[in-house]
C-alpha cells in the first residue's frame, strides 16, 4: 500500500488560510469517507484534528476544517496562529482493510 | 483521563527480537480496537497493526505481516506487540493508538508517547 501524497511543505502568515492536500487512489481516500487528519508537533505525539473527512472532534478548534473531492481530501485551516505550526498527516482506511497515512505536511507560519 | 503508556523499547540487533506493552487506563479497555503506529527517525507515520477489542481480529502491515503479531490481555489492560526478525528498517519510535469503536483502525482519538526501538549492531 503507496503512502498518500501530501506536499511536503506549506507556509502562510497569521492570520491567513491555507490548505493541505492529500491525494490517494479510489482504493483508500476516494472509496471510503474514513479520511483524518493529525496534527504533531516536534518531539510530541500525533493528535486527531479532522475524522471522517470533516468531523472535529471535541476540543479541537473550529478554525480547522476537512472536505473530500474524488481521490483528494483537504485540510483547511482559517486565522493561521503560531501555535499551528507543526507537521500535518492525513490517513486512510483501505480496501485492504489496513490504514494508510500521507507522507506529512511540514506547516510554517511565517 | 485516557492515558497509553509504551514500554519495552531499545536496542537490539538484526534479527533479533523484542516485545513491546502499552498499558492503558481512564476507559473500558476492553471496549475499544487499539492499533501501533511507528515513526522513523525524521520520517511520517506508518500504521502498523491492528486488534478488535475482543483480540479476535488482527490486522498487519505488509512491512511486518509475518514477523510480528500484536495482542492484547484485557484483564490487565494492556496491548501487546510481538516483534521478530528484527531489521534496520523497523527503527522507529512505536505508538500505541486507540480507536473509536469495538473494530477497526479507521481513527485514533488517543496516542500514547511512544517508545523507541532501535535495531543496529
Amino acid at each position: 500500500q503507496s503512502a498518500l501524497t501530501q506536499p511536503a511543505s506549506v507556509s502562510g502568515s497569521p492570520g491567513q488560510s491555507i490548505t493541505i492536500s492529500c491525494t490517494g487512489t479510489s482504493s483508500d481516500v476516494g472509496g471510503y469517507n474514513y479520511v483524518s487528519w493529525y496534527q504533531q508537533h516536534p518531539g510530541k505525539a500525533p493528535k486527531l484534528m479532522i475524522y471522517d473527512v470533516s468531523n472535529r472532534p471535541s476540543g479541537v478548534s473550529n478554525r480547522f476544517s476537512g472536505s473530500k473531492s474524488g481521490n483528494t481530501a483537504s485540510l483547511t485551516i482559517s486565522g493561521l496562529q503560531a501555535e499551528d505550526e507543526a507537521d500535518y498527516y492525513c490517513s486512510s482506511y483501505t480496501s485492504s482493510t489496513t490504514l494508510v497515512f500521507g507522507g506529512g505536511t511540514k506547516l510554517t507560519v511565517l | 483521563e485516557v492515558q497509553l503508556l509504551e514500554s519495552g523499547g531499545g536496542l537490539v540487533q538484526p534479527g533479533g527480537s523484542l516485545r513491546l506493552s502499552c498499558a492503558a487506563s481512564g476507559f473500558t479497555f476492553s471496549s475499544y480496537a487499539l492499533s501501533w503506529v511507528r515513526q522513523a527517525p525524521g520520517k511520517g507515520l506508518e500504521w502498523v497493526s491492528g486488534i478488535s477489542s475482543s483480540g479476535a481480529g488482527t490486522d498487519y502491515a505488509d512491512s511486518v505481516k509475518g514477523r510480528f503479531t500484536i495482542s492484547r490481555d484485557n484483564s490487565k489492560n494492556t496491548l501487546y506487540l510481538q516483534m521478530n526478525s528484527l531489521r534496520a528498517e523497523d527503527t522507529a519510535i512505536y505508538y500505541c493508538a486507540k480507536g473509536f469503536y469495538n473494530s477497526g483502525w479507521h481513527r485514533f482519538d488517543y496516542w500514547g508517547q511512544g517508545t523507541l526501538v532501535t535495531v543496529s549492531s
